[in-house]
């Protein structure tokens, strides 16, 4: 049972360029959630999925794009990349409707 | 606008004595509460949860406190231990319109537990 998993742990982005940010997860959640985490602040929620097909937008959604075709699967997809986005990532999932698990992040610089 | 807000951002402690860490909410329509531990380099981790209809919830060492009237919640921490060192935030957690529940993340509070 490897909980939430993310890849790639990181990763350098030139201005413009586009990425996939991967998250699975093995506990069968129907709930999952992305977060960024900026220097000395706390999490905030870009998408977020109640279950498979179903996504909605968080606070700070632009920029960003999500899909949810399977239970364990949650990508994020960054297009055209802006120095904005430099932050730790965060996906989490969730059996219910309060407590998340997540996984360890990805640390993305775009430069 | 922040509507969860640790105003500490760093506690140190010496081993063995009280951690209290503080957090105060804005919006009345959260319902549930969460504190997470976050080490270096990982993922935060879920470490203690309240309902807004209790005023206290205890597990082993941790105990958080809520005070609706004063929307203010606060995470104690007894005996101290220097494993407890880590960044502590504080969660709200309010219903989305999808369906599901949101969680709104105060900054964060480092806390220093002195050997």
């Amino acid at each position: 049972n490897a909980g939430v998993t993310q890849t790639p742990k990181f990763r350098i982005l030139k201005i413009g360029q586009s990425m996939t940010l991967q998250c699975t997860q093995d506990m069968n959640h129907n709930y999952m959630y992305w977060y960024r985490q900026d220097p000395g602040m706390g999490l905030k929620l870009i998408y977020y999925s109640v279950g498979a097909g179903i996504t909605d937008k968080g606070e700070v959604p632009n920029g960003y794009n999500v899909s949810r075709s399977t239970t364990e699967d949650f990508p994020l997809r960054l297009e055209l990349a802006a120095p904005s986005q430099t932050s730790v990532y965060f996906c989490a999932s969730s059996p219910s409707l309060y407590e998340q698990y997540f996984g360890p992040g990805t640390r993305l610089t775009v430069t | 606008d922040q509507q969860v807000k640790q105003n500490s951002p760093s506690l140190s402690v010496q081993e063995g004595r009280i951690s209290i860490l503080n957090c105060d909410y804005t919006n009345s329509m959260f319902d549930y509460f969460l504190w997470y531990k976050k080490y270096p380099a990982e993922g935060p981790t879920f470490l203690i949860s309240i309902s807004s209809i209790k005023d206290k919830n205890e597990d082993g060492r941790f105990t958080v406190f809520l005070n609706k009237s004063a929307k203010h919640l606060s995470l104690h921490i007894v005996p101290s231990q220097p494993g407890d060192s880590a960044v502590y935030f504080c969660a709200a957690s309010a219903r989305s319109g999808a369906g599901s529940y949101q969680l709104t993340f105060g900054k964060g509070t480092k806390l220093s537990v002195i050997p």
